[in-house]
């Protein structure tokens, strides 16, 4: 399961800021999809965009889906101390057999 | 959604020693992955572990460092064999459940050091 791309590696704000991250993948896919680790603890689901969406929200999250570029960014708005995290994307390639592709990740740290 | 549950939540082993992984799912799965999570670093996939088949291995992992188990559609096993530091890692499992959000689950996963 060889890794996409993550940028940044890490990023550091303050609470109330607005986080962005982006992901970049090689192959085709059925869906992209992005978690949330907690300290090293197993991954929540965040939410899954499908190829033929360009974006999707839920709360304070928003996904953007490109196809042509193969990218896609999730942006946190108001974060919170909470948020804190790493965040990593991971693609449903269309000939993976349902394995995931993952990202590299993002540490993200949110000041109070 | 799946709820799913891993024994021992962390351990400390011996070098040379093994470690059986449990992982526990609420509802029956067909398809369960096994990852490892080395320090700081993103998932790799150890093994697919289908029920009714013999567990898949990812290039560079093995049957006889990382034997699975999978009796039923709710359980598996994971052992870590003959360990060296280098195995230290988070171990996780997570199911695939295909439906309206096609979205893998992930148990909490098994903290690992080897000395």
């Amino acid at each position: 399961s060889q890794q996409g791309e993550e940028d940044p590696q890490a990023l550091s704000i303050q609470e109330g800021e607005n986080a962005t991250m982006n992901c970049s993948y090689k192959t085709s896919i059925n869906n992209l999809q992005w978690y949330r680790q907690n300290s090293g603890r197993g991954l929540v689901h965040l939410i899954l965009i499908r190829s033929n969406e360009r974006e999707k929200h839920s709360g304070r999250l928003r996904v953007t889906l490109d196809t042509s570029k193969k990218s896609s960014s999730l942006l946190i708005t108001a974060s919170r101390a909470a948020d804190t995290a790493s965040y990593f994307c991971a693609t449903d390639a269309m000939d993976s057999n349902y394995q995931l592709i993952w990202g590299a990740g993002t540490k993200l740290i949110i000041k109070p | 959604s799946a709820v799913i549950s891993q024994k021992p939540s962390r351990d400390i082993c011996q070098r040379g020693t093994s470690l059986t992984i449990q992982c526990q799912v609420d509802s029956q799965v067909t398809m369960m992955f096994w990852y490892r999570q080395q320090p700081g670093q993103s998932l790799t996939l150890i093994a697919t572990a289908n029920q009714g088949s013999e567990a898949t291995y990812e290039s560079g992992f093995v049957i006889d460092k990382f034997p699975i188990s999978r009796p039923n559609l709710t359980f598996s096993t994971l052992t870590v064999s003959n360990m060296s530091p280098e195995d230290s890692s988070i171990y996780l499992c997570s199911v695939f459940l295909r439906g309206v959000t096609d979205t893998q689950y992930f148990g909490p996963g098994t903290r690992l050091t080897v000395l």
